[in-house]
């Protein structure tokens, strides 16, 4: 069964570096998105991402954040200089197409800001 | 977009006792969809219901779409400790984002 992988499953970083969190999606699929969940809290939208640009974005995704699809297969979330509120899981999600329903996510990358 | 409000926001049951989450919108749902998330795990799609008065199965899982679009339910009969996670009932998909709420979280006690 396809499914979305990302890398790496566990990223330790110290204050203040830059991130970068990896995610192959379907390789069918036409719409990307990350989304984020602290410990123990729900789950938060912060991205969407269709036709090699961004379709929409929360509050949370501030200027230190950015997307990338820079090979037509990985889709790339950076964090620039990271903050310890960041430590998170961090989920890449992608769907087939306009019409489609099901939303298949990843494992998660699990950001520890030390 | 407007999150749908799901009740209660904790379950604890017996392993073969019944369980129902609820989900209650105050606008008219294109769809609702459905999701588990196991305990450390990802987001996992259910299903996704769009006729109005719509029941579906899946095994020990019911899920119902509401007459007037505005609520739905999941109900899980005879629980096993499988079915522990959170359970969320969303609103949007296809194109536009997933909107999570809180969700049920479900415990069962073997």
């Amino acid at each position: 069964e396809p499914e979305v992988t990302q890398t790496p499953s566990h990223q330790v970083t110290q204050m203040g570096q830059e991130v970068i969190l990896r995610c192959v999606p379907i390789s069918n699929h036409l719409y990307f998105y990350w989304y984020r969940q602290i410990l123990g809290q729900k789950v938060e939208f912060l991205v969407s991402f269709y036709n090699n640009e961004i379709s929409e974005k929360s509050e949370i995704f501030d200027d230190q954040f950015s997307v990338e699809r820079p090979d037509g297969s990985n889709f790339t979330l950076k964090i620039r200089s990271t903050k310890l509120e960041d430590s998170a899981m961090y989920f890449c999600a992608s769907i087939r197409g306009r019409r489609d329903t099901e939303a298949f996510f990843g494992q998660g990358t699990r950001l520890t800001v030390v | 977009g407007q999150q749908v409000m799901q009740i209660p926001q904790y379950q604890h049951v017996q392993e073969g006792e019944d369980f129902t989450t609820y989900c209650n919108s105050s606008t008219t749902l294109s769809n609702i969809q459905w999701y588990k998330q196991r305990p450390g795990g990802h987001p996992v799609f259910l299903i996704q219901l769009v006729k109005s008065g719509e029941v579906k199965k899946q095994k020990r899982l019911t899920f119902q779409f509401g007459e007037a679009k505005k609520n739905s339910s999941l109900h899980i009969t005879a629980t096993q400790t499988t079915d522990v996670g959170t359970y969320f009932c969303l609103r949007g998909g296809g194109s536009e984002k997933l909107v999570f709420g809180k969700g049920t979280k479900l415990t069962v006690n073997p």
